[in-house]
């Protein structure tokens, strides 16, 4: 079956740790992106790819870094820098700039 | 002003009502609308593309007002199952020529019985 998905599905960081959240997606689709959503908001764009070896920043990269060196990967780093990485982190997947977006189940980061 | 306006609600509702939501965006330019189901704890899933003709599948239906620059979504006979939060998804053209995708906050839905 084809779609995206997302790993773990919790994990639990330590002060100063950089920690990788996991996505990979079998749609053949080009662009892919990740968002964090906070308790009671909106998605807010953290980083996006929309071809291999090419990605941007989005609203809220500081304290993130991404990297695609595969098309069906698009792996997330939270660094040490990111103060506040408590969230549910959400990748998704897309063919074109207007189509719709495809989500995966998400990795729910916590701090210990 | 958000790019994208939702009502945050809750809305409660009984078994059976209809429910209307709205979802106003600023850009003009804004070229493609969406609605995304979203249950609590899991991804966002798509409910449904909104055409500027309208679009209805089954108790669902969604329209689009350019001239006033919101998308509706309006379910009927609500069952206990469409409790979740539903987000409005705008796709906006920039002067770059590029796309940017504005998703809303969303709105909760509690249907009890």
């Amino acid at each position: 079956d084809g779609g995206i998905t997302q790993s773990p599905k919790y994990l639990f960081r330590k002060e100063g740790q950089n920690v990788t959240l996991s996505c990979e997606q079998n749609l053949n689709h080009d662009a892919m992106y990740w968002y964090r959503q906070d308790p009671g908001q909106g998605l807010r764009l953290i980083y996006y790819s929309q071809i291999v070896n090419d990605f941007q920043k989005g609203d809220i990269a500081e304290g993130y870094s991404v990297s695609r060196e595969k098309k069906e990967s698009f792996p997330l780093t939270v660094t040490s820098a990111q103060k506040n990485p408590t969230a549910f982190y959400l990748c998704a997947s897309r063919t074109g700039a207007q189509e719709t977006q495809y989500f995966g189940p998400g990795t729910r980061l916590l701090v210990l | 002003r958000k790019e994208v306006e939702q009502d945050p609600g809750p809305f409660n509702v009984p078994e059976g009502a209809t429910v209307a939501f709205n979802c106003t965006y600023s850009n003009s330019a804004s070229q493609s609308f969406f609605w995304y189901r979203q249950d609590c704890r899991k991804e966002p899933k798509l409910l449904m593309s909104v055409y500027s003709s309208g679009n209805e599948d089954g108790r669902f239906t969604a329209q689009l007002n350019r001239a006033s620059q919101y998308i509706s979504l309006l379910i009927r006979d609500s069952k206990l199952s469409d409790s979740a939060t539903y987000l409005c998804v705008v796709i906006s053209v920039l002067n770059t020529g590029g796309f940017k995708t504005i998703f809303g906050a969303g709105t909760r839905l509690f249907v009890k019985a």
